[in-house]
Formats: structure tokens, sequence, C-alpha cells
């Protein structure tokens, strides 16, 4: 089946610091993939759609210049948490979306997320 | 806005007997719903997606509902299990991506 892979799974990192996290297809192509952040026992709340070759789409309430999103193949996507403060800390998540869209679930996998930790 | 709810924040069963969870909409007609499976410290895992135009799923000891008028799915797990204790999330596609329910984490008490 379908497999996202979200590198790293936890990270740890100094205020003031930028962190990469990135997410790759690895049996499919995505035009499309989305970034997700948890907070602790909340549900997955979407900060931005990017689609390959384009600029992100961010949610509201959402900074596009703290969060970095670039989307530069079908099997790749990064998320850059740029000056990262305490506040950042979460639980980040990518889902890419299968071109083929007639997969079960309509193409949607989901990465097993990032822990990210700001101290 | 659309607004998806599910409305037990977490739910105790015993061993053996049926988990129903409940998944409530405003705001939206989807053409599709789906549920997940989360534990802790992992991203969502797919169990099940339902159409507008089917009015149950199954698969295995998981069953799931679809009300459109009544804008609410019901999501079964029968002969539940300690090992089926996560959270489960409803979630739907308002347009080309997808938003997820808080999600209802259930225990099964052995």
């Amino acid at each position: 089946g379908a497999v996202v892979s979200q590198h790293p799974s936890r990270v740890i990192c100094k205020s003031g610091t930028s962190v990469k996290i990135e997410c790759r297809s690895l049996d499919f192509q995505a035009t499309t993939m989305f970034w997700y952040r948890q907070f602790p026992k909340q549900s997955l709340m979407l900060m931005a759609t990017s689609n390959e070759g384009s600029k992100a789409t961010y949610e509201q309430g959402v900074e596009k210049d703290k969060f970095l999103i670039n989307h530069a193949s079908l099997t790749l996507s990064t998320l850059t948490v740029t000056s990262a403060h305490p506040e950042d800390s979460s639980f980040y998540i990518c889902s890419a979306r299968d071109i083929d869209r007639s997969t079960t679930n309509y193409g949607y996998t989901f990465g097993s997320g990032t822990r990210l930790t700001v101290v | 806005s659309q607004k998806i709810e599910q409305n037990s924040e977490a739910l105790n069963i015993q061993e053996g007997k049926t988990a129903t969870l409940t998944c409530n909409y405003t705001n939206y007609s989807p053409a599709y719903l789906q549920w997940y499976r989360q534990d802790p410290g992992r991203g969502p895992v797919f169990l099940l997606l339902i159409r507008e135009n089917e009015k149950e799923k199954r698969k295995e000891r998981l069953k799931v509902t679809f009300d459109t008028t009544l804008k609410q799915s019901l999501f079964h797990i029968t002969a539940s299990q300690p090992a089926d204790s996560a959270t489960y999330l409803c979630a739907l596609d308002p347009g080309d991506k997808i938003i997820f329910g808080k999600g209802t984490r259930l225990h099964i008490l052995p």
C-alpha cells in the first residue's frame, strides 16, 4: 500500500533556530501534500496545502513566514519552522495525496508525525 | 464554516462489547466521510470510507453508517478488544483537503 515517510520522528531544537521536516511519498506520486499540527489531546489542525511546483496555500491564522513549505517534486515536501519558539512545540503530521484518486481512501496517506520540542 | 463534532471525548467499553462512536457535521454536504485510527505519538491510519450514496460499510469487526439527512456517521467496533484502544477520528473533505473532528479516545477495558 501507499507509504508516506516523515523525518525526523523527533527533534529538539533551541529557541531561535530553524527546523526542517521532510515528507516523502515512497511508492506513489503526490501532486498535493498537506501539513497538520496537533497539540496534546487535540485534533489535527490543517496548516497548509502544498502543490508541487507552486506556492503553498495556508489556512487562516497560520504564519507563512514562520512555517515555510517547499514542494519541489512529486515525492517530497518540506516544512521549515523558522525562528522556533517554545510555543511551536507540537506534533507535526504530513499527508500526501496520490495522483491516482481511485484508491480506497481517495488517495490520502499520512506520515507518522514529527514531535518538535523547542527549548 | 464546516464543523465536525465527535461528541464523546473519551469512551470506556468492556472487552467483548460493541463500541459505538458518533460523528456529526454541519454546514456541509460531503460526498464521502472517512474514519481513521490514531495511536499516541503516531499519524492517523485510514480505516474506512463511506460515500454519500452508501448507508453502511463493513470491514471485519468494523462497521460505519452514514445518514446524510441527520448529517451523522456512526462507527462501530464489534467484539471489542484491548488492542482496539486508540483515538478514532472522523474526517471530511470540504474540497480537496481533509479536515478532522477532535476524535474520541476509546478505552477497551479487559
